[in-house]
C-alpha cells in the first residue's frame, strides 16, 4: 500500500505525559499537513511542510506542540505535558508539487489523554 | 477563504442520486469550491473541486450556481458505502498555508437499504 501511513494508530496516555506520532507521506508528495479533529467537528488544521521547511506554524494550538520534517519524508508531531483536552483524531495529510488540489489524509492516530 | 453552510444530516435511499447542497455566498473570485467526505474512522477522501464550470468525475459531480453563491455535490446512485460526512470547502488556490484545508461540521449523508 503506497498511501499515507500513521503510527501509532492508538495512544494512551496519562495526563503530563510527552507523546509523539509518526507520518508517512506518500512517496515523493513534498506538501505535508498536520491536522487535529474532535469529536463531531471537523478536521482543523494545524501545521504544514513544504518538503523539510516547516511553512505555516501559528495554528498549532499551544507551545506545548511541535512539528518536525527533518529530511523532507516523514513527519513527527509531538505533544509536550499533555492535557485531557489532547484528546482527539490527530490527521496527516500529503500532496505532491506538480498540484494543490488534492490531499491524502492518513487513517490518523488516536489520542486518548487519561 | 469564505465560509460554508451546509445541512447538518441527510437521508438517501440507496440506488437514488443523492444531492448534498452547500451555501458560499462570500466566495470571492479566485476561490475553488472542493468537496471532501469521511468514512466512519477513516481519514478524509477526496471527491471533487471546482471553480464555476459543472465538474465531473467518476465520484461525483459538482453544479456551481452561475453566480457562485452555492453548489451542489450529486452521487448519482449512491450506495450503503457512501454514507459519510460530506464537506464542502472554499479555498483559494494560493494560500500562506500552502492548501490547507478548512474543514467545517459537513452534512452527515446516511444511504438506508
Amino acid at each position: 500500500d503506497t498511501g499515507v501511513s500513521q503510527d501509532p494508530r492508538h495512544k494512551i496516555t496519562k495526563r503530563g505525559q510527552n507523546v509523539t506520532f509518526r507520518c508517512d507521506p506518500i512517496s515523493e508528495h513534498n506538501r505535508l499537513y498536520w491536522y487535529r479533529q474532535t469529536l463531531g467537528q471537523g478536521p482543523e488544521f494545524l501545521t504544514y511542510f513544504q518538503n523539510e521547511a516547516q511553512l505555516e506554524k501559528s495554528r498549532l494550538l499551544s507551545d506545548r506542540f511541535s512539528a518536525e520534517r527533518p529530511k523532507g519524508s516523514f513527519s513527527t508531531l509531538e505533544i509536550q505535558r499533555t492535557e485531557q483536552g489532547d484528546s482527539a483524531m490527530y490527521l496527516c495529510a500529503s500532496s505532491p508539487r506538480t498540484s494543490g488540489n488534492e490531499q491524502f489524509f492518513g487513517p490518523g492516530t488516536r489520542l486518548t489523554v487519561l | 477563504d469564505a465560509k460554508t453552510t451546509q445541512p447538518t444530516s441527510m437521508d438517501c435511499a440507496e440506488g437514488r442520486a443523492a444531492n448534498l447542497p452547500c451555501n458560499h455566498s462570500t466566495i470571492s473570485g479566485n476561490e475553488y469550491v472542493y468537496w471532501y467526505r469521511q468514512i466512519h474512522s477513516q481519514g478524509p477522501q477526496y471527491i471533487i473541486h471546482g471553480l464555476k464550470n459543472n465538474e465531473t468525475n467518476e465520484m461525483a459531480s459538482l453544479i456551481i450556481t452561475e453566480d457562485r453563491k452555492s453548489s451542489t455535490l450529486i452521487l448519482p446512485h449512491a450506495t450503503l458505502r457512501d454514507t459519510a460526512v460530506y464537506y464542502c470547502i472554499v479555498r483559494s488556490l494560493y494560500s500562506n498555508s500552502g492548501y490547507a484545508l478548512n474543514f467545517g461540521k459537513g452534512t452527515s449523508l446516511l444511504v438506508t437499504p
